[in-house]
């Protein structure tokens, strides 16, 4: 069973500064790794979408990466700004199966 | 783009009630899935459905029905509501992708179940 872990559990960093999240997983068969970015009281937004194939993925200040191999990705948050203050979740979607496993996330606090 | 849209966004039962949250989505998607978010567990799935007329159980179905109506529609039923219940509960769909697996998940914005 495909277990997601997220460490840490919260982060706090001044404006700013290029920060990484880390997401581990314990299965490499895998469709793809998705990153969300969850504010309180609301519903998950999609930041990034890597499929198995890939290595990486860039949107805006944001970069993904994922190494099967290892059962790792990052996402890597550059010149971070107090907007980006929210909790942000990976989960892994396996082979075969069609439940994506969630890690319980990271939550990003950024100071001005 | 409404997107995926859930309703009620609140609610609160007492034990035994039932109710139904409904679940609907725009982007003429086959997969529909929902999921509970606890404090410190993260989401789990409950059920999902590959595609209109089909459902299948996920991690924690007990206590629940689903019904996917048609293909936009799916929607989520607790017959007897108990405390354990009390969650946020998040409905979703996957997007199109080279394969079935490979799509990207699309949330609502949540429907917060308080069961007394």
């Amino acid at each position: 069973k495909q277990e997601v872990t997220q460490i840490p559990a919260a982060l706090s960093v001044p404006e700013g500064e290029n920060l990484v999240l880390n997401c581990s997983f314990t299965d490499s068969a895998i469709y793809n790794l998705q990153w969300f970015r969850q504010d309180p009281g609301k519903g998950l937004t999609s930041l990034l979408l890597i499929q198995s194939s890939q290595r990486e993925q860039t949107s805006g200040r944001l970069n993904a990466s994922l190494d099967k191999s290892s059962g790792r990705s990052t996402l890597y948050i550059a010149a971070s700004q107090p907007g980006d203050s929210a909790t942000y979740l990976c989960a892994a979607r396996p082979y075969n199966n069609n439940d994506m496993r969630f890690g319980a996330g990271t939550r990003l606090t950024v100071k001005p | 783009n409404a997107g995926v849209t859930q309703t009620p966004k609140f609610q609160v039962l007492k034990t035994g009630q039932s109710m139904t949250l409904q679940c609907a989505q725009d982007m003429n998607h086959n997969s529909m899935y929902w999921y509970r978010q606890d404090p410190g567990m993260g989401l789990r799935l409950i059920y999902y459905s590959a595609s209109e007329g089909t459902t299948d159980k996920g991690e924690v179905p007990n206590g629940y029905n689903v019904s996917r109506l048609n293909k936009r529609e799916f929607s989520l039923r607790l017959e007897s509501a108990a405390p354990s219940q009390t969650s946020v509960y998040f409905c979703a769909s996957r997007g199109p992708g080279a394969t079935a697996g490979e799509g990207e998940l699309f949330f609502g914005e949540g429907s917060r179940l308080t069961v007394l």
